[in-house]
C-alpha cells in the first residue's frame, strides 16, 4: 500500500498566484485532514473531512479551500497566495473518527515569494 | 476545545542516556494519546500510543505513561541512540471528536 500520497513535494509560488495541493489515500479511510507546520512549530489543522461530501474548518482555515468528492482524494486549494502561507503542508487520514492512529503523507514544502 | 502543552521544546542527551518528554491536556473526555516521531523531511509517524484505560505501555526502549487525574502523559526513551534524533509530537483526542490536538513538538538530539 502507498498510504497517503501528496503532490507536489516542493513548490514556489508568487504572491497572488493560486495552486492546488493534492492528497490521495488508498486505505479506504473516511477521515482526512490538512495541517500546516511552520518552522519550529507544531501542526495546525487547516481543514478536515469526515467523509465524501463533508468538510469542516480547523484552527487556521483562512486563505484555503478544500473539497472531498471521493473517499480517496482531499485536495487543498490556495487562492491568492500570500507570504504567510509559506509552510510545510501535511495531509493525513484516519480509519475512525478520533481515538485512532493518523497516517501522514510526506509533506509539501511551499514557498510564497 | 482541547489544549495540549508539550515540554521541553528541545532536549539534548548523550547516547545511552534516557529522554523524557511530557504533555498535559485539558479535555478530561480525551481517551487516546499517541506519540509521533518526525524525521527530517518526512511526515510524522506513530511510534506508540496509549488509551485512557491503561496507565503505562512499553515497546522495547519506548514507554508511555498516563496520569488521568493530573491530565498528563509522558514519553520515555531509554538507552537513546543517534537515530532517535527527531521531532516528537504528542496528541490527544477522544472518540467521535473527528480530529486530534497536537502539542508543539520536542526536538530531541542524541549526541554520540
Amino acid at each position: 500500500n502507498a498510504g497517503v500520497t501528496q503532490t507536489p513535494k516542493f513548490r514556489i509560488l508568487k504572491i497572488g498566484q493560486s495552486m492546488t495541493l493534492q492528497c490521495t489515500q488508498d486505505m479506504n479511510h473516511n477521515y482526512m485532514y490538512w495541517y500546516r507546520q511552520d518552522p519550529g512549530m507544531g501542526l495546525k489543522l487547516i481543514y478536515y473531512s469526515v467523509g465524501a461530501g463533508i468538510t469542516d474548518k480547523g484552527e487556521v482555515p483562512n486563505g484555503y479551500n478544500v473539497s472531498r468528492s471521493t473517499t480517496e482524494d482531499f485536495p487543498l486549494r490556495l487562492e491568492l497566495a500570500a507570504p504567510s502561507q509559506t509552510s510545510v503542508y501535511f495531509c493525513a487520514s484516519t480509519q475512525k473518527e478520533g481515538a485512532t492512529e493518523a497516517f501522514f503523507g510526506q509533506g509539501t514544502r511551499l514557498t510564497v515569494v | 476545545g482541547e489544549n495540549v502543552e508539550q515540554h521541553p521544546s528541545t532536549l539534548s542527551v548523550q547516547e545511552g542516556d534516557s529522554a523524557v518528554i511530557k504533555c498535559t491536556y485539558s479535555d478530561s473526555a480525551s481517551n487516546y494519546f499517541p506519540w509521533y516521531k518526525q524525521e527530517l523531511g518526512k511526515g510524522p509517524q506513530l511510534i506508540i500510543d496509549i488509551r485512557s484505560n491503561v496507565g503505562e505501555k512499553k515497546d522495547q526502549r519506548i514507554a508511555v505513561t498516563l496520569n488521568k487525574t493530573a491530565k498528563h502523559f509522558s514519553l520515555h526513551i531509554t538507552e537513546t541512540q543517534p537515530e532517535d534524533s527527531a521531532v516528537y509530537f504528542c496528541a490527544a483526542s477522544r472518540t467521535n471528536a473527528g480530529k486530534s490536538t497536537f502539542g508543539d513538538g520536542t526536538t530531541l538530539t542524541v549526541k554520540p
